[in-house]
């Protein structure tokens, strides 16, 4: 069975840095296409970012240059670090993904990120 | 960049068929998926490429995709089918990966 597991969320001010993990069992990240995909209160889903198999990395507009997807294969790993944080960035986070690169097949229950002074 | 519409809200009667369409530009030529998040948990997904059902989704959920209009069927509709229901598709000409905006699905 496949798990997903973020660490990392909180409470961070405006302008502030976190950074998120995503840990899964059952799945080896290096062989997978892994997601994160944004839900802010009361709103739909929102892709944010994703990292490929092969190491390549795309970003939302709303996010590219501030975020970064990586991944660390020695521990199965993925991380997704996130500066110049807004308001706008408080959702919770999930990390996703799977075989496909099209579509998000796991899914973990999520991480709440709370930017606020 | 690429829109994908939903209507806000689907209601249908137990036993009865809902129908949640998702609208795009030319929608038919991608592939289309479909998640269903019940409150307070993570989405699941239900429905992949059109009309593909992973393993443990009912038969009851099925799909189709054509023009500019993709459409999930639910039938038989259960008490347990009642959450928000999202599509979604990858769009090449800009990789990115976009969803509707969400669909809730009431059971009267």
């Amino acid at each position: 069975e496949v798990q997903l597991v973020e660490s990392g969320g909180g409470l961070i001010q405006p302008g502030g840095s976190l950074r998120l993990s995503c840990s899964p069992s059952g799945l080896i990240v290096s062989h997978n296409y892994i997601s994160w995909v944004r839900q802010a209160p009361g709103k739909g889903l929102e892709w944010v970012s994703i990292i490929y198999a092969g190491g390549g990395t795309y970003y939302a507009d709303s996010v590219n240059g501030r975020f970064t997807i990586s991944r660390d294969n020695s521990k199965n790993m993925v991380s997704l670090q996130m500066n110049s944080l807004r308001a706008e960035d408080t959702a919770v986070y999930f990390c996703a993904g799977g075989e496909s690169s099209s579509y998000f097949e796991y899914w973990g229950q999520g991480s709440l990120v709370t930017v606020s002074s | 960049s690429y829109v994908l519409t939903q209507p806000p809200s689907v209601s249908v009667g137990p036993g009865k068929t809902a129908r949640i369409t998702c609208g795009g530009n030319n929608i038919g030529s991608k592939g289309v998926h479909w998640y269903q998040q019940k409150p307070g948990q993570a989405p699941v997904l239900v429905i992949s490429y059109g009309n593909d059902r992973p393993s443990g989704i009912p038969e009851r959920f099925s799909g189709s995709n054509s023009g500019n209009t993709a459409t999930l069927t639910i039938s038989r509709v259960e008490g347990g089918d009642e959450a928000d229901y999202y599509c979604q598709v990858w769009d090449s000409s800009s990789d990115h990966w976009v969803f509707g905006g969400g669909t809730k699905l009431t059971v009267l």
